[in-house]
């Protein structure tokens, strides 16, 4: 139990457009998903905070209207990073918490690496 | 969340016992410590979490320092597909839901 997953598990687009990335939990409701991205030879950092029926939550340094965020149901989070450069080339992933968990454990998706050419 | 100190890298043997050492001095009285790991190209999954007893489970041992100012790790018996980045983390469950900080991480690597 408790899976994650992630569509497009790659994908390749030019500057300028935008991409989406769904982030599903298959077998569990989560009221709250997490946004990673890993660039190359670095560890994960997290990007945004995710709540069923509210705004997203973002970290210091990451920007709202570049990378939105809907979580529109207790199963799906999506992440659109529009108008991407080439900077944002790298391995974004998810991660869902099981609602109810008393640990609070995150699952995490098997991720989506986006190069933007 | 507190923050860990653990080595960039280490290695081991295939079949052999791996001790994946993690200091947390700052440690606080409701600072649980949990253990992720990231195989290649993968998304990180949850290995082990402990606050001040050892624990086991059917992936790894988890040893708590008696001032629970270092953990250690117990793979019993290394494979090549135990071969990935092992993060120690420290989580304060007394407050609500917030996302992993991961640190740098061990690189273990598994010779045949």
């Amino acid at each position: 139990g408790a899976v994650v997953s992630q569509h497009p598990s790659w994908v390749i687009c030019k500057s300028g457009t935008s991409v989406k990335i769904e982030c599903r939990s298959l077998d569990f409701q989560a009221t709250t998903m997490f946004w990673y991205r890993q660039f190359p030879k670095q560890s994960l950092m997290l990007m945004a905070t995710s709540n069923e029926g509210s705004k997203a939550t973002y970290e210091q340094g990451v920007e709202k209207d570049k990378f939105l965020i809907n979580h529109a149901s207790l199963t799906l989070s999506t992440l659109t990073v529009t108008s991407a450069h080439p900077e944002d080339s790298s391995f974004y992933i998810c991660s869902a918490m099981l609602a109810g968990g008393p640990r609070r454990e995150q699952f995490f998706g098997p991720g989506t690496r986006l190069t933007v050419l | 969340d507190a923050k860990t100190t653990q080595p960039n890298s280490m290695e081991s043997n295939e079949e052999e016992p791996v001790h994946l050492p993690c200091n947390h001095s700052t440690i606080s009285g409701t600072d649980y410590i949990h253990w992720y790991r990231q195989l290649p190209s993968q998304g990180p999954e949850y290995v082990i979490h402990g606050l001040t007893s050892n624990v086991n489970n059917r992936m790894a041992s988890l040893a708590i320092a008696e001032d629970r100012k270092s953990s250690t790790l117990i793979l019993h018996r290394a494979t090549l597909r135990d071969a990935a980045v092992y993060y120690c983390i420290l989580r304060d469950l007394g407050g609500g839901a917030d996302g992993l900080t991961f640190g740098k991480g061990t690189h273990l690597i598994i010779q045949p």
